[in-house]
């Protein structure tokens, strides 16, 4: 029944070392987001695209990337992790943009620790 | 701008308690106004939304009514169980981009 899936739930990686996480949903949305949400804080987001077409919030670190291969997957990308990219971090879908009301679904979100 | 300022926690209440999480907003335009929740270790679920003036909006015994005079969006429940210790969001949408308050805590305590 999961319909935004995020795999692992768990990540630990060495600071420095690339790691990617991954989301895929079963809903058929066009806007996938990447939120990174640290302890007691509300979510922070980092991107989302609409199709195709990649939104980079203006005070992401350069440090992220994202890829959406196909309407299903999207991954985030953390080139150098530092120790203060310890997080959650959620991905969310959405039918469409967010005008009008429309409903952002989150996954479980996996939790990153830099060792 | 746009954004979203809700009640402090954490909140500790006794089962059956009232529970009141205070939202206030600002907005240009006509935000869509959400309530999310997150249990712990999960990600966020949406928990009710109200999308224009004096909606309101309700789901598992919470409330929220959409207050334009007040810009408020405050989430109620009659009487709380333990099931429901969890963070809680209010949450704003307006042209394309959203905006969440920090959250606030519950535990709900036998």
């Amino acid at each position: 029944d999961a319909m935004v899936i995020q795999n692992p739930r768990y990540q630990v990686t060495q600071f420095g070392k690339p790691v990617t996480l991954s989301c895929s949903q079963t809903l058929n949305h066009n806007v996938m987001y990447w939120y990174q949400q640290k302890s007691s804080q509300a979510p922070k987001l980092l991107f989302h695209y609409y199709d195709k077409d990649f939104n980079n919030e203006a005070d992401t670190p350069d440090n992220f990337q994202s890829r959406r291969p196909n309407t299903s997957f999207c991954f985030l990308d953390i080139r150098s992790p530092g120790l203060g990219d310890a997080a959650m971090y959620l991905c969310a879908t959405s039918r469409a943009r967010l005008a009008g009301g429309n409903i952002q679904y989150f996954g479980a979100g996996t939790r990153l620790s830099v060792l | 701008g746009n954004s979203v300022t809700q009640m402090e926690g954490p909140v500790t209440l006794s089962e059956e308690a009232f529970l009141t999480i205070n939202c206030t907003y600002t907005a240009t335009g006509y935000p869509s106004l959400f309530w999310y929740v997150q249990y712990p270790g999960e990600g966020l679920q949406l928990l009710l939304k109200a999308t224009k003036a004096d909606d309101k909006g309700s789901n598992k015994g919470f409330e929220a009514t959409y207050r334009k005079e007040t810009t408020s969006f405050h989430l109620e429940k009659g009487s709380v169980q333990v099931s429901d210790s969890a963070v809680y969001f209010c949450a704003l949408s307006a042209g394309n981009q959203f905006y969440f308050g920090t959250g606030t805590s519950l535990t709900v305590i036998p």
